[in-house]
């Protein structure tokens, strides 16, 4: 059974960085895409960022562009999400999901979650 | 950017009803490039429908999508009592592949 585990997220205040980190096991890693979603408390289903399996193609959301930057590690079934200059609306638990397709992307297992909090 | 907005917000049913969900784009998502998504509090999102219309894997016959252009619908054939949970649809023709607002379907 596919398995996506979630780690790096906790407290931190404005201005302040987190690196969030997601462990896949049980498929090819390599030949799917991998995506970050958030949900804020309360909230609905927000897409963050995607990574082709090569990580020729990257996509960023506008609220994050130029501050989070995803990256992969295929040799450790892995996926990062480098999150700078983090802000109070970027509180949300963030889902790492597996995606199918490289630049057409929908999301079929997703992991528990990582909660990020950003406050002083 | 394509927005996708859902209605109803919520929706009230008793088990055993039919569940119709609405999701409109703000312009044409073309060839059905449309998902829909089931959570349920404190779970994870699961997925239903890809491509406006075909069901994810182990996914029950009673969960249907339809649409093209702008106009998509999930229905819910008969509620069963595990089916009341928050769907939402999302667009992933181009990025950004943006989520509709959720629609919230509870017991009545």
């Amino acid at each position: 059974e596919v398995q996506l585990v979630e780690s790096g997220g906790g407290l931190v205040k404005p201005g302040g960085s987190l690196r969030l980190s997601c462990a896949a096991s049980d498929f090819v890693f390599d030949t799917f895409s991998m995506n970050w979603v958030r949900q804020a408390p309360g909230k609905g289903l927000e897409w963050v960022s995607s990574i082709s399996g090569s990580s020729t193609y990257i996509y960023y959301a506008d609220s994050v562009r130029g501050r989070f930057t995803i990256s992969r590690d295929n040799a450790k079934n892995s996926v990062y999400l480098q999150m700078n200059s983090l802000r109070a609306e970027d509180t949300a638990v963030y889902y790492c999901a597996r995606g199918i397709g490289w630049d057409q992307i929908y999301f079929d297992y997703w992991g528990l979650g990582t909660l990020v909090t950003v406050s002083s | 950017e394509i927005v996708l907005t859902q209605s109803p917000g919520t929706l009230s049913l008793s088990p055993g009803d039919r569940a119709t969900l609405s999701c409109r784009a703000s312009q044409s998502v073309g060839s059905g490039y449309l998902a829909w998504y089931q959570q349920k509090p404190g779970q994870t999102p699961r997925l239903l429908i890809y491509g406006a219309s075909r069901r994810a894997a182990g996914i029950p016959d009673r969960f249907s999508g339809t649409g093209t252009g702008t106009d998509f619908t999930l229905t819910i054939s008969r509620l069963q009592p595990e089916d009341f949970a928050v769907y939402y649809c999302q667009y992933y023709g181009l990025s950004p592949f943006t989520f509709g607002g959720g629609t919230k379907v509870e017991i009545k």
